[in-house]
């Protein structure tokens, strides 16, 4: 199974900060026919499920802020709010859909100070 | 508006079964591959199965395998869950979500597998 680690576990920042969070696989998640990385970033806010943010690595979903960047390649992943608003407090998941078992890391809990 | 709508959850004893429906609105529901995704309480996210638009491909968590199977029914725009043997660590909020990565999810349904 592909394992994916996130770090940290939390995170508490202040309103306009940017943050970073790491995502990093067990294996490569790029599929060398389509040069795509099988990563996906949610984002779950307290008492709600889980939000599609970006796909492929760094393609943001329809509608998502354009501050929620993605970036990274291979087994290295990267979620970096640039201006962290108070409504961004929510845990965020990567996710491997590259091979089964399509399987998650731990999360990330952004606080706000 | 895209729904996805989840249903059929419970508090049942250890060792018996349970089906989970999630009824589908919004979109060609025949297009798209579906998956159950749980998440124990306070916990976080586990993929639990997937199942292809024509059901020609089904895949399950290790932790699943041989006591849940997926099924859809595409003219009635749902998907299922039949879980058996139940375990208390099958205990968590089962959520449908569309495609690979979930684009859309369901609001959840709870299932408590306890005596």
């Amino acid at each position: 199974d592909i394992v994916m680690t996130q770090t940290p576990s939390s995170q508490a920042v202040s309103a306009g900060e940017k943050v970073t969070m790491s995502c990093k696989s067990s294996q490569s998640l790029l599929y060398s026919e389509n040069k795509k990385n099988y990563l996906a970033w949610y984002q779950q806010k307290p008492g709600q499920s889980p939000k599609l943010l970006i796909s492929w690595a760094s393609t943001r979903e329809s509608g998502v802020p354009d501050r929620f960047i993605g970036s990274g390649s291979g087994t290295d992943f990267t979620l970096t709010i640039s201006s962290v608003q108070a409504e961004d407090l929510a845990v965020y998941y990567c996710e491997q859909y590259y091979d089964t078992p399509f399987t998650f890391g731990s999360g990330t809990k952004l606080e706000i100070k | 508006e895209v729904q996805l709508v989840e249903s059929g959850g419970g508090l049942v004893q250890p060792g018996r079964s349970l089906k989970l429906s999630c009824v589908a609105s919004g979109f060609t529901f025949s297009n798209y591959g579906m998956n159950w995704i749980r998440q124990a309480p306070g916990k976080g996210l586990e993929w639990v199965a997937y199942i292809s638009s024509g059901s020609s491909y089904i895949y399950y968590a290790e932790t699943v395998k041989g006591r849940f199977t997926i099924s859809r029914d595409n003219a009635k725009n749902t998907l299922y869950l039949q879980m058996t043997s139940l375990r208390s660590e099958d205990t968590a909020l089962y959520y449908c979500a569309r495609e690979l990565p979930g684009d859309c999810w369901g609001q959840g349904v709870m299932v408590t597998v306890s005596s």
